[in-house]
This record gives C-alpha cells, structure tokens and sequence, in this order.
C-alpha cells in the first residue's frame, strides 16, 4: 500500500465557515506534509509533523490550523477562509525524516466563495 | 534565493524522445526528485537521484545531473500520449522541506 488518502476530493465553503481535511497513510510513515498549490503554480509547503509533532509552519496564517491525532492521520482545519485561500491542498508523507521519497496524495480541491 | 526554474511546455511525437530539463539553486541539496502531476490530480513521484551520483536509469526515464552547473535533467524514452501531464523537479533544501521548479507542460501528440 503505497497510498495517501485524501478526503474530501472537492469542497466549497464560505467565509464563514468551518471544515476539515483529512488525510490517511498506512505505509509507517512517521513524516506528513501539507502542500497548497494555486493554479499553473507549484506546490509550496505549509506545515510538517514528525512522529506525531508539528515541526515546521511555513508563516501560514492561523485561519489554516494542523493536526496530526496519531502516526496515520493528518488534518487541516479551516475557518474564515478568505477567496484566495481558493487552491489544491495536498497531503504527503515520508519514512525518512528528511523528507526524501515523499508520497503525495490526489489533493483536495478547496473553493472559498 | 529558492527559485528552481523549468521550460514551461515541451510539445513532441508519440515514440520520440523528451527531455525536461532544470535548473535548481541549492549547491547543498543531498536529493532531486522528478514527479509528474496529471490534471486535477495530486503528485506522483516518478524518480529521484542522490547528488553524489551523476546518472540513474529506471525503465524509460534516465536522469541526469550536473553539479557543477547545478542542472537536471529528465528524459523520457518512447513518448506515450499517456505520458502526456505537468512534471515537476524538486529539491530538498534543509530538513524535510521539497522546493517545488515551476514546472514543465508536456503534450504528446500521436
């Protein structure tokens, strides 16, 4: 099993709103990531946790807060997103803790109206 | 600066060769990485090659790397329209975070 599972594929919210990611990897990985990509752009990280610990938050805005409840799960929630947060939000994982041989998943496509 | 660059689209025939090519920034990167990325479709890490190496060969994909010149290169053998999507290099710079080039469009027409 080599998969990252994303949940839910698609969503739109309103500004007011709150919702959650949720993200699902039984491979032991003990590295998971959250990436955004905006349109015809990269990927760029936003926060990593290593065994279960929040290691690094690339300066994202507290309306974008992480979680991670054991070694398998990685969620994001969101609450009073603006339009521009509007983006694929992409989960990976890794063995290594250096981030090498990182396993991306389908994304989840976020729309903020 | 962290800006890794790629040609924006490469256009070729089905049964030709590809070669992707990218300049990263980085000199202390111990790993580059190439993923490919379909439409609305999440990333797919396709190879990666460790940076004392100057060549790796998987299948139909063979990598090169050119240290001095901090340049990467992809090639894909035997074009497939299935091979057709946005592919991307990537660099690891410092603990645990990939650095993303801007990515390459290819099309592969039959």
């Amino acid at each position: 099993d080599t998969e990252v599972t994303q949940t839910p594929k698609h969503l739109v919210m309103g500004m007011t709103n709150k919702k959650s990611l949720k993200c699902e990897q039984h491979m032991g990985h003990r590295a998971m990531y959250w990436y955004k990509q905006k349109a015809k752009k990269p990927p760029e990280l936003m926060f990593v946790y290593s065994y279960e610990k929040l290691s690094i938050n690339e300066s994202v805005p507290s309306r974008f807060s992480p979680e991670c409840p054991n070694s398998s799960l990685l969620n994001l929630h969101l609450h009073a997103l603006q339009p521009e947060d509007s983006a694929l939000y992409l989960c990976a994982s890794s063995r290594r803790q250096d981030g090498t041989e990182a396993f991306f998943g389908q994304g989840t496509r976020l729309t903020v109206v | 600066g962290e800006d890794v660059e790629q040609s924006l689209f490469l256009s070729v025939r089905e049964g030709d060769s590809s070669v992707i090519n990218c300049t990263y920034t980085d000199s202390s990167s111990t790993y580059l990485y190439w993923y490919k990325q379909e439409p609305g479709a999440g990333l797919q890490l396709l190879t990666y090659i460790f940076s004392n190496m100057d060549m790796k060969q998987d299948q139909r994909l063979t990598v090169l790397l050119n240290k001095k010149d901090k340049h990467l290169s992809l090639r894909i053998a035997d074009t497939q329209t299935g091979d057709s999507a946005i592919y991307f290099c990537a660099e690891t710079t410092g603990f645990q975070k990939l650095v993303f080039g801007t990515g390459t469009r290819l099309l592969v027409s039959p």
